[in-house]
């Protein structure tokens, strides 16, 4: 079956960049979209069709698609931005979500 | 202000049923398409189900299919979603979300309701 792959964590200190990246051999083909969500707290739409920012999202959030691969950007990383992120697919007819990457500031 | 209200979560035994309900407010619902994704106890985000704004289409995952259903009622602006044969992982926090160009994306998001599946 189709699947999304992304690193279970992902480390970055204060003000530096940080990159998580989705996997998936239909991506391609398909927009990606990411999720921040915060413990206790539901989801955030922080990127959609691969490269778009919902209103309201910080411009530090970017994302790029190429090839098989979505990535998700964070510049300037700050400590709120801990969270975890989750990229997600729209493919026959089927919802696709990654596992989750959690990110630390550290 | 855009939201989304979850409810009829709960604890039901294995094998039982449960209804959630979605109310919906602050847009126009039934031009959005819909979707359930639920979350267990300190895992990952799974979808659970979706359906069209007029409700021609739904669509499942194969972990639900045959044991669930998804409807709406765009006069009362509330999704639905029926659930039969409760399974243990089935427990979850459930989600309701609303569509962001079609199922591409998902905009706003409800807070949840917990549904627990233990005898």
């Amino acid at each position: 079956s189709y699947e999304l792959t992304q690193p279970p964590s992902v480390f970055v200190s204060p003000g530096q960049t940080a990159s998580i990246t989705c996997s998936g051999h239909k991506l391609g083909n398909n927009y990606a979209c990411w999720y921040q969500q915060k413990p206790g707290q539901s989801p955030v739409l922080v990127i959609y069709k691969d490269t778009k920012r919902p209103s309201g999202i910080s411009e530090r959030f970017s994302g790029s698609s190429s090839g098989n691969t979505a990535t998700l950007t964070i510049s300037e990383t700050q400590a709120m931005d801990e969270a975890h992120y989750y990229c997600q697919a729209w493919d026959s007819n089927t919802v696709l979500f990654g596992g989750g990457t959690k990110l630390t500031v550290l | 202000e855009v939201q989304l209200l979850e409810s009829g979560g709960g604890l039901v035994q294995p094998g039982g049923s449960l209804r959630l309900s979605c109310a919906a407010s602050g847009f126009t619902f039934s031009t959005y398409a819909m979707t359930w994704v639920r979350q267990a106890p300190g895992k990952g985000l799974e979808w659970v189900s979706a359906i069209s704004s007029g409700a021609n289409y739904t669509y499942y995952s194969d972990s639900v299919k045959g044991r669930f259903t998804v409807s709406r009622d765009n006069s009362e602006n509330t999704l639905y979603l029926e659930m039969n044969s409760l399974r243990a992982d089935d427990t979850a926090v459930y989600y309701c979300a609303k569509g962001f160009g079609g199922l591409n994306a998902f905009d706003v998001w409800g807070q949840g309701t917990l549904v627990t599946v233990s005898s």
